[in-house]
């Protein structure tokens, strides 16, 4: 079993649609990240948390620390959003910095 | 300010080469990591290097990688005598770790084809 699990691994959507993509994990961690991955490869941080909940503009960020889940929601989506959405943790026993990747959710945003 | 930049964007070589991966991080980041991403797989860390400490070299997958860090910044991934499975794209990130800040921005990555 992968030690951050991502759900789902692709997800379709009309624009407009709220999007939740949802990442669990099995170690202890310091701190969760949530990254964008564009067609062009180019990967973007969206969010680090270790507590409660992020928001920047139209993307909201959850993480439930005894529950080792965390959310990332997308509030009216556009097809500029489609991308690929990875879930990482830097992990205690790891050291903080080193990151576990989850595989990655490919959303797909049409007009 | 500039980004983390990587060079070069694109490499092929041919199986049994050598190759040098560069990686010029943001200006005063502390913390630079290797990240690798083979087709159709998702990331996976190689080595990182923090202000002086040893690097941690962990995620290397055989002694034919190698990394050093010159003078605490830019940063070059060796990989000797490459073989096929080697291809990938290649990810550089680096941080400025401050207290519990230590979000990590990304290069543009190298892809690299080993035929």
């Amino acid at each position: 079993k992968n030690e951050v699990e991502q759900s789902p691994q692709n997800l379709t959507a009309q624009e407009g649609e709220f999007i939740t993509i949802n990442c669990s994990y099995s170690v202890g961690i310091s701190a969760l990240h949530w990254l964008q991955q564009h067609p062009g490869g180019g990967i973007v941080s969206l969010f680090m948390l270790s507590s409660g909940k992020k928001k920047h503009g139209r993307l909201i960020a959850t993480i439930n620390i005894q529950e080792k889940h965390s959310s990332l929601h997308i509030t009216a989506s556009h097809p500029r959003d489609s991308a690929v959405y990875i879930c990482a943790v830097g992990g205690r026993r790891q050291g903080a910095q080193k990151l576990v990747f989850g595989q990655g959710t490919r959303l797909t945003i049409n007009p | 300010g500039a980004g983390v930049s990587q060079s070069p964007s694109n490499k092929v070589t041919e199986k049994g080469k050598d190759v040098e991966l560069r990686c010029d991080p943001i200006s005063g980041h502390t913390a630079l990591y290797w990240y690798r991403q083979s087709l159709g797989q998702g990331l996976e860390f190689l080595i990182y290097f923090q202000g002086n400490s040893a690097p941690d070299k962990s995620g290397l997958p055989s002694d034919r990688f190698s990394a050093e860090r010159t003078g605490g910044s830019v940063s070059t991934l060796t990989i000797q005598r490459t073989q096929q499975e080697d291809s990938a794209v290649y990810l550089c990130a680096s941080s400025l770790i401050t207290g519990e800040r230590y979000e990590q921005y990304f290069g543009p990555g190298t892809r690299l084809t080993v035929t």
